[in-house]
This record gives structure tokens, C-alpha cells and sequence, in this order.
């Protein structure tokens, strides 16, 4: 898999929007970027996945850079039940094997 | 629609013991992956099955831990026999296929401690 890099934590007031960035500077042409969360005591919760065009979904939004290189998930409207860990994934061989990481603590601030 | 499902919830063993757990993926998908999951960190991947066929068991330590997928539908994790060190989440996911954009649907896991 392509590396990522996620900062370990993030802050987001309530009701703001949470961006959560992701680097995949060595991510190849045909590599999807995946994004899934994790909230405390639960499976990890599939979110969005893209590989060139943003792509927007009832649960969020994924920006990627021109170049692939990043890319950002975006909450619009982050509530307290969004606070999980969030991974950014690029799988090299599709969906069929995920390396997770450990992703970014999203801490959501009533 | 049911989620996938997973039993049991929590274990406690001691070392050496065998324990087993369940899985229940939902219905017609055909792929099924094993994780295992310590605490702070991701999963990881310990076996993928296609239908009953598994087709990545790279990470599976073939000395204490089997699993069986019996026609193609639920699946079972073993390990024999247990040691400290694996004391961990154990994770169950499904998805239609395994390619691109069929996402993968967790379980709740199996927490297990070994004493």
C-alpha cells in the first residue's frame, strides 16, 4: 500500500466543519484513497473512497489534490457522534486488503 | 438488514486454552476477512476468504490459528493454543467482492483477553 500520514490527533467544535487531512505522496495512478472511522468499541465504519474527482456522499466530502499527492475528508456539520479515529487508506490492490494505520483521533468539542 | 455478526462479544481465557469465534457476514457477500486489532493500534488483516476459498492468508500464523469458511457463508476463527500476546480485538468484515468500491462492512468484534 501506499504510504499515508494523518496527524494522531484533531480538535473540531461541534457543529463546524471537521477537515481532516491525508499525505499519499507515493500514491500510483490507479490507487483509490479510502477513508473509514472507528468509533470507541465498534468495527470501523466504511465513509467515502475517490481517486481522482472530489466525490461528496450523504456522510462527507473527499478533496483530492490535482497532483494525488493529498487529499482532505471533510464533516461539513461534525457532531458528537462523529468523534472516532479516522483512517486514510490507499490500498494497492482495490479494496481487497486494507492497511489501516492509526489514523487520526477526531475529538468533536460540545 | 442485518449487519455482519459476531460471537461472542467478550472471552476471557487463560493461556494455552483454545477459544473459537463466529462469524456471520450479510447476506450475499461473497468476500469475508479476519482482523485482528491491538489496542492503539489498526487492524490487520489475518485472512480473506472468496466464497469458501481463502485467498490471502499471509498474515495468518499458521502455527496456533485456523480458520474455515464451510460453504461459503459464515466462517470460523481458531487459535490453539492461546498465549498471552493474543489478547486483542478480533474483527470480522464482509463485502460483496473484493474490487474496488465494494466497501467493507465490519462486525462489533470479539474482545479477547488471555489470562
Amino acid at each position: 500500500d501506499a504510504k499515508t500520514t494523518q496527524p494522531p490527533s484533531m480538535d473540531c467544535a461541534e457543529g463546524r466543519a471537521a477537515n481532516l487531512p491525508c499525505n499519499h505522496s507515493t500514491i500510483s495512478g490507479n490507487e483509490y484513497v479510502y477513508w473509514y472511522r472507528q468509533i470507541h468499541s465498534q468495527g470501523p465504519q466504511y465513509i467515502i473512497h475517490g481517486l481522482k474527482n472530489n466525490e461528496t456522499n450523504e456522510m462527507a466530502s473527499l478533496i483530492i489534490t490535482e497532483d494525488r499527492k493529498s487529499s482532505t475528508l471533510i464533516l461539513p456539520h461534525a457532531t458528537l457522534r462523529d468523534t472516532a479515529v479516522y483512517y486514510c487508506i490507499v490500498p494497492r490492490f482495490g479494496n481487497e486488503k486494507l492497511t489501516f494505520g492509526t489514523g487520526t483521533r477526531l475529538t468533536i468539542i460540545p | 438488514e442485518a449487519g455482519v455478526v459476531q460471537s461472542p462479544r467478550y472471552k476471557i481465557i487463560e493461556k494455552k486454552q483454545p477459544v473459537a469465534f463466529w462469524c456471520n457476514p450479510i447476506s450475499g457477500h461473497n468476500t469475508l476477512y479476519w482482523y485482528l486489532q491491538n489496542l492503539g493500534q489498526g487492524p490487520e488483516l489475518l485472512i480473506r476468504y472468496e466464497n469458501e476459498e481463502a485467498v490471502d492468508d499471509s498474515q495468518l500464523p499458521k502455527d496456533r490459528f485456523s480458520a474455515e469458511r464451510l460453504k461459503g457463508v459464515d466462517s470460523t476463527l481458531k487459535i490453539q493454543p492461546a498465549e498471552l500476546g493474543d489478547s486483542a480485538v478480533y474483527l470480522c468484515a464482509s463485502s460483496l467482492n473484493g474490487g474496488d468500491g465494494n466497501e467493507q462492512f465490519f462486525g462489533p468484534g470479539t474482545r479477547l483477553t488471555v489470562l
